[in-house]
């Protein structure tokens, strides 16, 4: 079965600077990889999806994030982060061989302080 | 645009109690999916319907959950009886298509309290 491990629980970092969040997600060929953003007291939204094609795919906020296939990663990067971005990060996976829907991994807090 | 509706936002109840949990998509989205958050977890699948039909609920504990669609619009997911580990935020979402490619759109969840 599908899984995706986030590596890091919590991320905290001075407003500014760049930040990666990682994701890693079970061996697959046939899948696709989302992230979604949870802010304060609101549902989650989604910042981006690799369904194929390039493998740097851009997403709202100025984050992006790169799919690669032979380290089954798909780390999200911003290079310069705001306040505003202080939010739990979820990586999420869907295996459309099997049919799944989207499986999360635990998530990411990431805190922006200034 | 309407967004995925959920209703209420936060409940408070007894161990082997029951609550009921109500959500309307966004119109015209044919898949309804139901999520359980734990605190510190992500999002858990615990069902999924294509219309009035069940896609997928492997992971529904159908010994005190259940779940309904009437009509392809509006779902209600039931705990019967409640416990303690039910306490959790559940998610509700829709997507327009099927296939694991379309995004989902997230209500703003119901909060469980157990206690």
């Amino acid at each position: 079965a599908q899984s995706v491990t986030q590596l890091d629980s919590q991320v905290p970092v001075f407003e500014e600077a760049p930040v990666e969040l990682r994701c890693n997600y079970s061996s697959s060929v046939s899948v696709y990889l989302f992230w979604y953003v949870q802010y304060p007291n609101q549902g989650l939204q989604l910042l981006l999806k690799y369904l194929s094609g390039s493998t740097l795919v851009k997403g709202i906020n100025g984050f992006e994030a790169e799919f690669n296939k032979s380290q089954t990663s798909f780390h999200l990067r911003k290079p310069s982060v705001h306040i505003s971005d202080t939010a739990e990060y979820f990586c999420a996976v869907s295996d459309y061989e099997a049919g799944t829907a989207l499986i999360f991994g635990k998530g990411t807090t990431l805190s922006v302080s200034s | 645009e309407a967004g995925v509706a959920q209703s209420p936002r936060y409940k408070i109840i007894e161990k082997r109690q029951s609550v009921a949990f109500w959500c309307n998509p966004i119109s015209g989205h044919a898949t309804l999916y139901w999520y359980q958050q734990i605190l510190g977890q992500g999002p858990k699948l615990l069902i999924q319907f294509q219309n009035n039909g069940v896609v997928d609920d492997s992971q529904l504990p159908k010994d005190r959950f259940s779940a309904e669609r009437l009509k392809g619009v509006d779902s209600t997911l039931k705990i019967q009886p409640a416990k303690l580990e039910d306490s959790a935020v559940y998610l509700c979402a829709s997507s327009a298509g099927t296939s694991g490619s379309w995004e989902l759109f997230f209500g703003e969840g119901s909060r469980l309290t157990v206690l």
